[in-house]
C-alpha cells in the first residue's frame, strides 16, 4: 500500500522568510506526486505536479518543490512567504497505472506572520 | 466557466437521517470521486467513479452510498449507518486515458449533526 506522511502539523514563518514544508512518501511501485493548497472553507488548488523528467517541479504562487527518488521525499518550497500564503497545504500521490485515487498526507498548516 | 459545483455549502443532518450531497461537473470528466476531510487526516477516499453506471469504494466507504447515472453528476448519501458523519466532503473529478491530468475539487460540502 501507498502512503504519504507530512512531517510538520504546522509551520509558522515571518512574512518575506524562505519556508519548505516537508513530504514523504512510501510506494514499492511508481508513483506521481502533487501539492495542493487549501484556503478556508474551500476545495483544493493544485499548486505543481511531478510526473516524469527534471526534479525539480515549479509551480504557481512561486512555490517549487524537489522530487527525490532515493530519499522517497517531495520537499515544497517558497524562497520568500507573504501573508496571502496562509493556509493548508497537503502532498498526495498517485499510482501511475490504474485507477488515478489520490493518496494525502494529513496536511500542513502555513502560518504567516507580518 | 468550466468547474465542479458541490452543493450544499453548508447541510445539517438530523439523528437516523439520510442526506445526499450534490456534485455537478461541467469539464466532461470521465472520472469522478468523493473524499471526506477530517482536522489533522488529511483527505479520504470514500468512492470513486471512472464511467458512468460504475462505481468502486474506497477506504472509507460504509455509511456511504453514491450512485452515477449521467457524466457530469456525481451524488453522495451519507445514511444513517455513518455513525460520525460530520466532516467536510469534497468532490472531485478528472480525465481518464494515456495522458494523465490532474484531479479537479470542487468547494465542498459541510455536513454537521443536529
Amino acid at each position: 500500500a501507498q502512503s504519504v506522511t507530512q512531517l510538520d502539523s504546522q509551520v509558522p514563518v515571518f512574512e518575506e522568510a524562505p519556508v519548505e514544508l516537508r513530504c514523504n512518501y512510501s510506494s514499492s511501485v511508481s508513483v506521481y506526486l502533487f501539492w495542493y493548497v487549501q484556503y478556508p472553507n474551500q476545495g483544493l488548488q493544485l499548486l505543481l505536479k511531478y510526473l516524469s523528467g527534471s526534479t525539480l517541479v515549479k509551480g504557481i504562487n512561486g512555490f517549487e518543490a524537489e522530487f527525490n527518488k532515493s530519499q522517497t521525499s517531495f520537499h515544497l518550497r517558497k524562497p520568500s512567504v507573504h501573508i496571502s500564503d496562509t493556509a493548508e497545504y497537503f502532498c498526495a500521490l498517485t499510482l501511475i497505472q490504474g485507477a488515478q485515487k489520490l493518496v494525502f498526507g494529513q496536511g500542513t498548516r502555513l502560518t504567516i506572520n507580518p | 466557466d468550466g468547474g465542479i459545483t458541490q452543493s450544499p455549502k453548508y447541510l445539517f443532518r438530523k439523528e437516523g437521517q439520510n442526506v445526499t450531497l450534490s456534485c455537478e461537473q461541467n469539464l466532461n470528466h470521465d472520472a469522478m470521486y468523493w473524499y471526506r476531510q477530517d482536522p489533522g487526516q488529511g483527505l479520504r477516499l470514500i468512492y470513486y467513479s471512472q464511467i458512468v453506471n460504475d462505481f468502486q469504494k474506497g477506504d472509507i466507504a460504509e455509511g456511504y452510498s453514491v450512485s452515477r447515472e449521467k457524466k457530469e453528476s456525481f451524488p453522495l448519501t451519507v445514511t444513517s449507518a455513518q455513525k460520525n458523519p460530520t466532516a467536510f466532503y469534497l468532490c472531485a473529478s478528472s480525465t481518464t486515458g494515456f495522458s494523465y491530468q490532474p484531479q479537479h475539487f470542487g468547494d465542498g460540502t459541510r455536513l454537521s449533526i443536529l
